[in-house]
């Protein structure tokens, strides 16, 4: 089947890096997914890792290890705007699944 | 321009009444989706279309019914409506099924009362 595990709260300070955590389980997997969502706004697509390693965008970058089912995504200079919920995803066999996601605070 | 749109934004209605909600893609896609999102802000697919052909039906009740006209759109409907269906029903679409991130519309705030 398919499981995704994220923490539920994290809490951080402006300027700092904070990452965020994602295991997974999943049959047939195609892709591990990060998106945003402010609260009472639809999510917003952030990466896509479908190879081992380290993917870059800016502030955000997001890690995939497919052997050990784990991704997490990095963000850096942390700004008020940041705090929002954070969603892990995967794609697999006929199966989009999220997990619960991570709400972010950031504290001035 | 908006890339998905969906409407209405709100919708309140009774128990028992059937209700309709839109979308539309602008951005070339082949895939669209229909997500619900409960009080506890957990997003579940509940169908997709790839190209007109419904590829994902996951376990919802069956008066919930997709229906694609063309790629562009993807509408739901929902019949007998019930409490339980107060969410906030998220549309959504990508460039294919698989390996492509989502863009969601605003989604559609539903109050069954």
């Amino acid at each position: 089947g398919q499981n995704i595990d994220q923490p539920t709260e994290m809490t951080a300070t402006e300027g700092a890096i904070v990452q965020i955590n994602c295991t997974y389980q999943t049959s047939g997997f195609n892709g591990l997914f990060w998106y945003q969502q402010h609260a009472g706004e639809a999510p917003t697509f952030l990466s896509y890792n479908v190879l081992d390693g380290l993917e870059e965008k800016g502030r955000f970058s997001s890690f995939l290890s497919r052997s050990k089912g784990y991704s997490y995504l990095l963000l850096k200079e942390l700004q008020m705007k940041d705090s929002a919920s954070y969603l892990c995803a995967t794609s697999g066999t006929y199966k989009y699944i999220f997990g619960t996601g991570t709400r972010l605070k950031v504290l001035a | 321009d908006t890339a998905v749109s969906q409407t209405p934004k709100y919708l309140v209605t009774q128990m028992g009444n059937d209700k309709s909600i839109k979308c539309e893609q602008n951005l070339g896609h082949d895939t669209m989706y229909w997500y619900k999102q409960d009080s506890k802000k957990f997003l579940k697919i509940m169908f997709s279309y790839n190209n007109k052909e419904l590829i994902i039906n996951e376990t919802v009740p069956n008066r919930f019914s997709p229906k694609s006209p063309d790629k562009a759109h993807l509408n739901l409907h929902i019949n007998s409506l019930e409490l339980g269906d107060s969410a906030v029903y998220f549309c959504a679409s990508s460039q294919d099924w698989q390996y492509a991130g989502q863009y969601f519309g605003p989604g559609t705030r539903l109050t069954v009362t």
